[in-house]
Order: C-alpha cells, then structure tokens, then sequence
C-alpha cells in the first residue's frame, strides 16, 4: 500500500494568512493526488483532484500542485470558515489511502 | 443534486455483524462509470477505505478488512450495503459512503453521506 504522510499535524494561522499543507507520497504517485476539507461533525468535502484541480463550486483562494511524491495545497486569503483539518488522498493504485490529516487552527 | 444517506445500528455487540445500507438520490446508482464506496473514521483518528462497488456488482476491498467485509448493490432500490462480521471495538466509527467519480485523470470521492457512527460494546 501507498503510505501518504501529512506533516505537522496541525498547525495555527490567523485569517488572511497565505497557508501551505505539505503531504508525501511512500512512492511516486504521478498526479493522482486529491485533497478534502473536514469540519468536526461532517463528511470530508472534496476541494482538488488530479493535484491541482479545483472542485465545482470551491473558493479560488484553495490551489493545490505538485508531483511524484511531494504535494502542496495553499490557501490564499485564509478565511473564518477555512479552519478545519485537511486531508491528502492517493488514487493512484488500489487501495486509495488517506494522509493523517492537517488541522489548521486559529492562531 | 445527488445525496447520499447511510442508515442502521448505532451500536453492534463484540463478535456481530455490522450492517449498514446507503441509500441513493438524485440520480441513479446504475447510470454513469461510477463505482460506490465505504469509507470509515474512528473516533478522533483518520479516515480508511473499506472498499467500492460498481453497479454489476464488481467489489475491491481494502486489504486489512477484506477477510470480514461484504459490499452489495441493490439497484431496484438504488442501495448499496457493506456488512462488517465478527466486529471489535476496533471497528467503532464513524462510516461513511461516497460516490466514487473521476476521469482520465483519476478518480476521486466527489460525493459523501452525513456519516453514521457504530459504536461496537456490549
């Protein structure tokens, strides 16, 4: 299996902030990387796909790149409602897994 | 829009089988390339894959539960179920099912249920 690793695991930042979550691949993984958004008590909400590929409907201020092994996801502009954890998942081979997550906390 | 909604028991004794179903709106879980997945959440901890299904019926299922899991699709009803047997308190949280989507470029889950929690005690 393709370990994803997410580190830190929580970092803090205030609103308006430029914010970069690392995520690490065990192995190259080409650009099969997705990226989701979790707030405490709901479902993970798809943000990227394909590395860098902004879902429908999702805030321009969220990008995402990378390859091979070392991706990024940047949010611009940190907003209230960006405070959450963050999740890296790898399409590339069966089974899909998922990073540790990253909580972005209020400084 | 497509939703999704799991449904079953909150709380499944040591050793039972865990029973869950999901049940599909907005669309139809035959119609499209789209395969249909469990994904689960402990309590405070990450989320792992259980496994997908495809409308014919075609399962892949994640190695560690592969022994004990069972996916199944119900198209007359637009359900897909996953069945966990000889559960642990290792297997408490929270499980979700998701729409798996994608394209050329990979695949991804575009669409997720609420989430349900299964607590495993006696």
């Amino acid at each position: 299996d393709i370990e994803m690793t997410q580190s830190p695991s929580s970092l803090s930042a205030s609103v308006g902030d430029r914010v970069t979550i690392p995520c690490r691949a065990s192995q190259s993984i080409s650009n099969y990387l997705n990226w989701y958004q979790q707030k405490p008590g709901k479902a993970p909400k798809l943000l990227i796909y394909a590395t860098s590929n902004l879902q429908s409907g999702v805030p321009s201020r969220f990008s995402g790149s990378g390859s091979g092994t070392d991706f990024t996801l940047t949010i611009s502009n940190l907003q209230p409602e960006d405070f959450a954890t963050y999740y890296c998942q790898q399409s590339y081979s069966t089974p899909p897994t998922f990073g540790g997550g990253t909580k972005v906390e209020i400084k | 829009q497509l939703q999704l909604q799991e449904s079953g028991p909150g709380l499944v004794k040591p050793s039972e089988t865990l029973s869950l179903t999901c049940t599909v709106s907005g669309a139809s879980i035959s119609s499209g390339s789209y395969y249909w997945g469990w994904i689960r959440q402990p309590p405070g901890k990450g989320l792992e894959w259980v496994g997908n299904i495809y409308h014919s019926g075609t399962t892949y299922y994640g190695p560690s539960l592969k022994s004990r899991v069972t996916i199944s699709v119900d198209t007359s009803k637009n359900q897909f179920s996953l069945k966990l047997n000889s559960v642990t308190a290792a297997d408490t949280a929270v499980y979700y099912c998701a729409r798996l989507g994608g394209d050329h470029r990979g695949v991804y889950f575009d669409f997720w249920g609420q989430g349900t929690l299964v607590t495993v005690s006696s």
